[in-house]
């Protein structure tokens, strides 16, 4: 079946540095990948998208690459802010377009 | 655009009582609607899956009669959690997807709390 690992949390980081969250699947077919973002208190938003193999998904600085011949999607950030202080989730989906969800990264920025 | 409602945000209800939770689709016609459950700290599981006019597909373990869900129309779904128990209690969260596109659209989530 489909499964998506994801780096341990937490993450705590001073702004301005540089993030990185790592992100490896398994899935049969060509799964699209996802990054989703849950600020607290509030419900899960698409960060960021990739339909296919070597494709960017890109947005709000934040940036991941689908590399199908290491299973990754990592997700970066050069530059972080306080604001970005969230949970993060990778996810994918097959043909039957359910999500499977990693375990959630909390990222806290400090200023 | 790609905006999901729910409604309520947060509700208590007593044991043994019903409760319907609404999830709207304010911009387009979500073809498929989920419902999860998210405990605290902790990622989201999929309980089911609804397709406009058709029976919900439920995954492994979820009660199909306790958790009722209809999907009316192409806006609206709705989860009814029915003889709520305290073990209930939780972040129910739905999400909608479009025609033709893989990713889903969440809603806010709603709080449940179970007395």
């Amino acid at each position: 079946g489909n499964s998506v690992t994801q780096m341990e949390g937490p993450v705590t980081l001073s702004e301005e540095a540089f993030l990185t969250i790592n992100c490896t699947y398994t899935a049969t077919g060509y799964p699209s990948l996802f990054w989703y973002v849950q600020y607290p208190g509030e419900g899960l938003q698409l960060l960021l998208k990739a339909t296919k193999a070597d494709d960017k998904g890109s947005n709000k600085g934040f940036e991941a690459t689908y590399r199908k011949e290491t299973t990754s999607f990592h997700l970066e950030k050069g530059s972080v802010q306080v604001s970005d202080s969230a949970v993060y989730f990778c996810a994918l989906s097959s043909n039957d377009y359910k999500l499977s969800f990693g375990a959630g990264t909390t990222v806290t920025v400090r200023a | 655009g790609a905006v999901v409602s729910q409604h309520p945000s947060w509700v208590i209800c007593k044991s043994g009582t019903s409760v319907k939770i609404e999830c709207r689709s304010l911009d387009f016609q979500a073809t498929t609607m989920f419902w999860y459950r998210q405990f605290p700290k902790q990622s989201l599981m999929l309980m089911a899956t609804s397709n406009e006019g058709s029976k919900a597909t439920y995954e492994q373990g979820v009660e199909k009669d306790k958790f009722l869900i209809n999907h009316a129309s192409l806006t609206l779904s709705t989860l009814t959690v029915t003889s709520a128990h305290p073990e209930d209690s939780s972040f129910y969260i739905c999400s909608a997807r479009d025609t033709g596109l893989p990713e889903q659209y969440f809603g806010p989530g709603t709080r449940l709390t179970v007395t």
